[in-house]
């Protein structure tokens, strides 16, 4: 089976400091990951993935992720966050031995960046 | 291209009242979702589709049906509403490349049982 732990439901960072929301996940075989961001009264964006390769995965609006498969995480990362980054932040990850299987979210982690 | 849309956008049922849900997407997409949100519950699946004329259960499916009938088309119904079932509900759609496909979601449809 595969699941998707965010530890945090809230992350507070000051205005130009870096962020970072963790991601834990659990597979079978080698996951697929991908995070995805919510606005307010909006549907999900993607922000990024990481299928294979490089270990550090660069995305959207400046956001990267590393993969750290020896910890089984995929912890997101701003090296300077901005107000308007401040949404509801959610991890997911498929298990490639899952077949049609579908994602599994996190609970999601809501961010907020202060002035 | 229009992506996901999700009609209607927002409604107020009475419990026992029965609805449809509609999720249309214009990308080709094979799969098509269907979740629920929640607060502090996350995103969980209800059911889903990997092509036209197939469905699949997904985490939450008790007191909800699904049709995908066109491939664009996705319909999540609801027989007879129950408080429990108010939520925001959101649609989405991949086009699975070897089961990496980045899922698109739809803006969402609110709705209130009372």
């Amino acid at each position: 089976a595969q699941s998707v732990a965010q530890p945090e439901d809230q992350v507070n960072v000051a205005e130009g400091n870096p962020l970072t929301v963790k991601c834990t996940y659990s597979v079978s075989g080698n996951p697929y990951l991908f995070w995805y961001v919510q606005y307010p009264n909006r549907g999900l964006q993607f922000l990024l993935k990481y299928i294979t390769g490089d270990n550090l995965v660069k995305g959207s609006y400046g956001f990267e992720a590393e993969f750290n498969k020896s910890q089984t995480s995929f912890h997101l990362k701003k090296p300077s966050a901005l107000v308007s980054d401040s949404a509801l932040y959610f991890c997911a990850v498929r298990d490639l031995l899952g077949g049609n299987t579908p994602l599994v979210f996190g609970k999601g982690t809501r961010l907020s960046v202060i002035a | 291209n229009a992506g996901v849309t999700q009609t209607p956008k927002f409604r107020v049922l009475k419990t026992g009242q029965s609805m449809t849900l509609l999720c249309a997407q214009d990308m080709n997409h094979e799969y098509m979702y269907w979740y629920r949100q929640d607060p502090g519950m996350g995103l969980r699946l209800i059911h889903y589709s990997v092509g036209e004329g197939t469905t699949a259960k997904g985490e939450v499916p008790d007191g909800y049906n699904v049709s995908r009938l066109k491939k664009q088309n996705f319909l999540l119904g609801l027989e007879s509403a129950a408080p429990s079932q108010t939520s925001v509900y959101f649609c989405a759609s991949s086009y699975p490349t070897s089961r990496q496909e980045t899922q698109y979601f739809g803006p969402g449809t609110r709705l209130l049982v009372l």
